[in-house]
């Protein structure tokens, strides 16, 4: 395995349901994000871990919820998530450390929809 | 407010060249990166600047002008598979990394 994984690659789920996501990163990094990805807008920061402390959390709903257990796996846990929510979620890592040159390397995305 | 303005979508011809521009207005700056993102796929490191001028990677160059708030993403000698949107994002003084919402390239033949 390499650089950045994320599983699954498509969703659909319900607004009852709850699921996870999971992201794993093979590059020796220390730092994890979520993101969220609409058409024809910016990504959106959602979360961002360094060292596995949680250190940014962009006024996201309580309906997402992330975990970080160590520097390699990312999970983003989802319920009675709404129809807005339906969206690519990427996955990044990079270095970690604060520096300008820190690079992040993004995992192939989930594509989720909410019915 | 932070923003990075791109143009939304562009057409070019296979072995052309092509210059996509970003400007930018950030609290700060620490740096300016440019990412290829194919359909359904992750969005991939091109070009990181963070002094003025230009860097030259193969066909691909990124060119900085940090008094303008400018960057600019040139590529040569277009191919098909250049087809894909191009990101470019700014870290600010916080390291918070800025996106703009990309440029979406189309290469014609």
């Amino acid at each position: 395995e390499t650089g950045v994984t994320q599983t699954p690659r498509h969703l659909v789920m319900g607004m009852t349901n709850k699921k996870s996501l999971k992201c794993e990163q093979h590059l020796g990094h220390n730092a994890m994000y979520w993101y969220k990805q609409s058409a024809k807008k910016p990504l959106e920061l959602m979360f961002v871990y360094n060292f596995k402390e949680q250190t940014e959390n962009n006024s996201v709903p309580s309906r997402f919820s992330p975990e970080c257990p160590n520097s390699s796996h990312l999970f983003l846990h989802l319920h009675t998530l709404q129809p807005e929510d339906s969206a690519l979620y990427l996955c990044a890592s990079s270095q970690g450390g604060g520096s300008g040159a820190d690079t992040q390397y993004f995992g192939p995305g989930t594509r989720l929809t909410v019915l | 407010g932070q923003n990075i303005d791109q143009p939304t979508e562009m057409t070019a011809t296979e072995g052309a060249i092509v210059q996509i521009n970003c400007t930018y207005q950030t609290s700060g700056f620490n740096g300016l990166f440019w990412y290829q993102q194919h359909a359904g796929e992750a969005p991939t490191f091109l070009s990181y600047n963070v002094l003025d001028g230009l860097e030259e990677k193969g066909r691909f160059s990124s060119f900085l002008s940090r008094s303008k708030g400018y960057s600019y993403l040139l590529l040569k000698e277009l191919q098909m598979k250049d087809s894909a949107s191009y990101l470019c994002a700014v870290h600010n003084s916080n390291y918070q990394l800025i996106w703009g919402a990309g440029t979406k390239l189309i290469i014609k033949p």
